[in-house]
C-alpha cells in the first residue's frame, strides 16, 4: 500500500514568493497534519486537517494555510515568504483524529527561501 | 501546556550492545499516547513505538522496548542488539487533546561497529 507522499521534494524560491507544498495521505486516511522542522524550534504542529476541515492550527502567521480536498489530499500554501520559513515541511495522515493508530508521515519538502 | 523533553542530544552504542534514549513529559492530562520516532537522513519520521496512558503494560516492538513511568511522566526507549541502521534521530512525542503531537528536540544515535 502507497504511503504518505509529499511533492516536491525541494523547493527553491525567493523571499516574497509564495509556495504550495502538495500531500496525498494513504489510502482511507482521512486526517492529515502538517508540521515545520528547523534546527532551532524543531517540530512544529502547523495544522490538522479532517473531512476538509481544518480542525486546529498550530502558533504560525496567517501567511500559512491550507486546504484539504474531498478525496483527503491536502495542500499547503505560504505567502510572501520569509527567510525564515526556510525548513522541512513533514505531512502527517492517520486513519482517524485520536492518536491511537500513530501517524504515517511522508519524506518531507524542503523548502529553501534565498 | 504540554512539553517533551529528551535530555540527550547525541549517544553512541556499540553494535549488538543495549542502549537507552530518555524522555520526559510534562501534562496534566490523564489519557494521552506516547511515541517514539526515527527520521533517517532519509529525512521520513518512522513510528517505532507507541504507548497508551491508560494501559500498565510497557510496550514492546521486537527489538524495541519502552519503559513507561506515567507517575514519574518518563517514558524511555530501549534498544536491544543495536543494528547498523538503527543510526538516526530519534524523536520522542506526545499525542495531546488538541489533536497534535508534542515533540521533543530529538536525540541522534550513533551505532559504532
Amino acid at each position: 500500500k502507497a504511503g504518505v507522499t509529499q511533492t516536491p521534494r525541494y523547493l527553491i524560491k525567493t523571499r516574497g514568493q509564495q509556495v504550495t507544498l502538495s500531500c496525498s495521505p494513504i489510502s482511507g486516511h482521512r486526517s492529515v497534519s502538517w508540521y515545520q522542522q528547523t534546527p532551532g524550534q524543531g517540530l512544529q504542529f502547523l495544522f490538522e486537517y479532517f473531512s476538509e476541515t481544518q480542525r486546529n492550527k498550530g502558533n504560525f502567521p496567517g501567511r500559512f494555510s491550507g486546504r484539504q480536498f474531498s478525496n483527503s489530499r491536502s495542500e499547503m500554501n505560504v505567502s510572501t515568504l520569509e527567510l525564515g520559513d526556510s525548513a522541512l515541511y513533514l505531512c502527517a495522515s492517520s486513519l482517524t483524529r485520536t492518536g491511537h493508530y500513530g501517524y504515517t508521515f511522508g519524506s518531507g519538502t524542503r523548502l529553501t527561501v534565498v | 501546556a504540554q512539553t517533551v523533553t529528551q535530555s540527550q542530544p547525541e549517544m553512541s552504542v556499540q553494535e549488538a550492545e543495549t542502549v537507552t534514549l530518555s524522555c520526559t513529559y510534562d501534562t496534566s492530562e490523564s489519557d494521552y499516547y506516547l511515541f517514539w520516532y526515527k527520521q533517517p537522513p532519509s529525512r521520513q519520521m518512522i513510528l517505532v513505538i507507541r504507548q497508551e496512558a491508560y494501559k500498565q503494560q510497557n510496550a514492546t516492538e521486537n527489538r524495541f522496548s519502552v519503559n513507561f513511568q506515567k507517575a514519574a511522566k518518563s517514558f524511555s526507549l530501549k534498544i536491544s542488539d543495536s543494528q547498523l541502521g538503527d543510526a538516526a534521530m530519534y524523536f520522542c512525542a506526545y499525542w495531546d487533546s488538541n489533536y497534535q503531537l508534542i515533540w521533543g528536540a530529538g536525540t541522534k544515535l550513533i551505532i559504532k561497529p
